[in-house]
């Protein structure tokens, strides 16, 4: 496989359910990042890890739960979600998010739909 | 903050017109990028721009990039059918950590 792959592609779960969406790249990067993308709102960047490492959290609720066991999966660990939290969750990965290099371009996945109900 | 405004939201044009889509942004930056991203599918990163005065050009699309205005455009020449799409901005900055912000994204719809 190439590129960024995310699964599932669709997921329907409860209120009370735990779930985890999982993403895997195979291009070599070092970054990776969740997004969630809603009908009403701009792309919003959740988390990035970097070299492993979490770098950015933007006050994402505690119901959701990064994991990025190594530089070629990243998780998204889901519990006790609000149906406000139903929305594409896009992961992605960049080769250099430091911008060293000039450029921070990313590939994205091609996301998982999430319904709460 | 760093704010990153697109408009129009969108767009619905003739084939063969030509249109512009803007990308405002509020604070300094040199590097601008554009996706693309169709119904139901991921985004796909279009052009990058990361000067005063870019210019970048793939077919039918030209994006250009003034960093003392804080503005990007993206010019569709002659539209056809397959541009129609979701077109991002995002802008990455010292001031936001140099991570990626986007903007709302412009909905085109291009018609026969």
């Amino acid at each position: 496989e190439t590129g960024v792959t995310q699964t599932p592609r669709h997921l329907v779960m409860g209120m009370t359910n735990k779930k985890s969406l999982k993403c895997e790249q195979h291009l070599g990067h070092n970054a990776m990042y969740w997004y969630k993308q809603s009908a009403k709102k701009p792309l919003e960047l959740m988390f990035v890890y970097s070299l492993e490492e979490r770098v950015e959290n933007n006050s994402v609720p505690s119901r959701f739960s990064p994991e990025c066991p190594n530089s070629s999966h990243l998780f998204l660990h889901l519990h006790t979600l609000q149906p406000e939290d139903s929305a594409l969750y896009l992961c992605a990965s960049s080769q250099d998010p430091a911008g060293a290099s000039g450029a921070n371009v990313l590939t994205f996945g091609a996301g998982s739909r999430l319904t709460v109900l | 903050e760093l704010k990153v405004e697109q408009n129009p939201l969108f767009l619905s044009m003739q084939e063969g017109k030509n249109y512009t889509i803007y990308c405002n942004y509020s604070t300094t930056s040199d590097r601008l990028y554009w996706y693309r991203q169709d119904p139901g599918k991921s985004l796909e990163s279009l052009f990058v721009l990361l000067s005063n005065g870019a210019v970048k050009q793939e077919g039918r699309l030209m994006a250009s990039l003034d960093t003392k205005a804080r503005l990007s455009t993206l010019h569709i020449t002659a539209a056809v059918h397959d541009l129609s799409a979701t077109y991002f901005c995002a802008v990455d900055a010292p001031s936001a950590g140099n991570m990626l912000t986007f903007g709302g994204g412009t909905r085109l719809m291009v018609k026969p």
